[in-house]
């Protein structure tokens, strides 16, 4: 069955960008939305948004103007990048299999943490 | 777009059933057939549990069953099992090509 893996810095400063890959095996990435959603510590879930195979993208529109996410389905991944990051953004990224038209997100990936500090 | 709205927490005995609401509007709940319910115990990722409002993915107890009127669905858990005791999450598709999650509720199993 499909499984998903976060990786990336568990540590980024202020100000900077955050980057993850979420390695997807098991399966194809065609024809499937890949989405990123987040949880701050002790707080709920959040939809940061999705990429097509194709590449095409939805944002969340609260994040919209500092979100990037890619696939690259040569390497079977997609990818997260949130600019000028603050302590707001420390939280628990996971990435799942969703989107249009599959309106849930299943599977999910194990999830990193990322602490934003200097 | 705000969070959907759900209790904070919800409790039941062992055998008995609960459910928990999840209330959104118009452009997201009430306007789409496109609910889904998630189940977290601590430390772990989300697992799936309900989607499209009503139908289960293979694998999940029957003891869970979606519904939905208006601008609120709702998840209830029947024949309540202290493995229950966890985090739950709803989620829907929005007229903005989005998703929002709900706001969460944990279930306690006394």
């Amino acid at each position: 069955q499909v499984q998903l893996q976060e990786s990336g810095p568990g540590l980024v400063k202020p100000s900077e960008t955050l980057s993850l890959t979420c390695s997807v095996s098991g399966g194809s990435m065609s024809h499937f939305y890949w989405s990123w959603i987040r949880q701050p510590p002790g707080k709920g879930l959040e939809w940061i948004g999705c990429v097509y195979y194709t590449g095409s993208t939805n944002y969340n529109p609260s994040l919209k103007s500092r979100v990037t996410i890619s696939v690259d389905m040569s390497k079977n991944q997609f990818s997260l990048k949130l600019s000028s990051v603050t302590a707001a953004d420390t939280a628990v990224y996971y990435c799942a299999r969703g989107g249009p038209p599959f309106h849930w997100f299943d599977p999910w990936g194990q999830g990193t943490l990322v602490t934003v500090s200097s | 777009q705000s969070a959907l709205t759900q209790p904070a927490s919800v409790s039941g005995s062992p055998g008995q059933s609960i459910t928990i609401s999840c209330t959104g509007t118009s452009s997201d709940v009430g306007g789409y057939n496109y609910v889904s319910w998630y189940q977290q115990h601590p430390g772990k990722a989300p697992k799936f549990m309900i989607y499209d409002v009503i139908h289960r993915p293979s694998g999940v107890s029957n003891r869970f069953s979606g519904s939905k009127s208006g601008n609120t669905a709702s998840l209830t858990i029947s024949g309540l099992q202290a493995e229950d005791e966890a985090d739950y999450y709803c989620s829907s598709y929005t007229s903005s090509y989005t998703y929002v999650f709900g706001t969460g509720t944990k279930v306690t199993v006394l």
